[in-house]
């Protein structure tokens, strides 16, 4: 089955500097790649999302990027704000049926 | 976006009774919805993969006759904790494929407490 890895498990950063998580595959055919926001006790929301056919896909102060032939992708969120601070969770797989990474811890100092 | 519900939120059980857990897509059909475990400070695990009208599909490791999930109609899959033990204490999550994009909408879990 796919197994991803997520690194690092936390960061920390000072408000208005950049984070970025890193996370690999092993699936070959994983062809969707979402990253998701926890907060504390609350439920994972999508963020962004990059599929196969797309290298870099930015929204605002968020963006992605694919390497299929390394099988990596990274989120990278620019001008950080406290209200960043959250667990973020790589995945991949499928459309719908996805393994997740173990999630990065993200604190943004302010 | 589309709404995911789950109940209970919280859930204080003693060991040896079931709990059931509910998961609803409000406003779409799901034909397909999935149920995670979530222990702190770690990540989503899944469990099983629920499909309307049939059995479900159970990840390595997880046992069918202790987790039961019935997925009876397109907008409603329960999971149901059999004979709770402390062990089973945890963070469970549901989520489900919105109607036109496919990205998952997750409930808003469900923390499970076995004394």
């Amino acid at each position: 089955g796919e197994n991803v890895e997520q690194h690092p498990s936390t960061l920390s950063v000072q408000e208005g500097d950049s984070a970025v998580i890193k996370c690999t595959y092993s699936d070959s055919a994983s062809n969707y790649f979402p990253w998701y926001k926890q907060e504390l006790g609350k439920r994972p929301q999508l963020i962004i999302d990059i599929r196969s056919n797309v290298g870099e896909k930015k929204d605002q102060r968020i963006a992605v990027t694919l390497n299929k032939t390394a099988k990596h992708f990274s989120l990278h969120i620019t001008e950080t704000q406290p209200e960043d601070s959250a667990v973020y969770f790589c995945a991949s797989g499928g459309y719908q049926k996805v393994t997740f990474g173990i999630g990065t811890k993200l604190q943004v100092i302010p | 976006g589309a709404v995911v519900s789950q109940h209970p939120s919280r859930v204080i059980c003693k060991s040896g009774t079931s709990v059931k857990i509910e998961c609803r897509s409000l406003d779409f059909q799901a034909t397909t919805m999935f149920w995670y475990r979530q222990f702190p400070k770690q990540s989503l695990m899944l469990m099983a993969t629920s499909n309307e009208g049939s059995k479900a599909t159970y990840e390595q490791g997880v046992e069918k006759d202790k987790f039961l999930i019935n997925h009876a109609s397109l907008t409603l899959s329960t999971l149901t904790v059999t004979s709770a033990h402390p062990e089973d204490s945890s963070f469970y999550i549901c989520s489900a494929s919105g109607p036109t994009t496919g990205e998952l909408f997750f409930g808003e879990g469900s923390r499970l407490t076995v004394l």
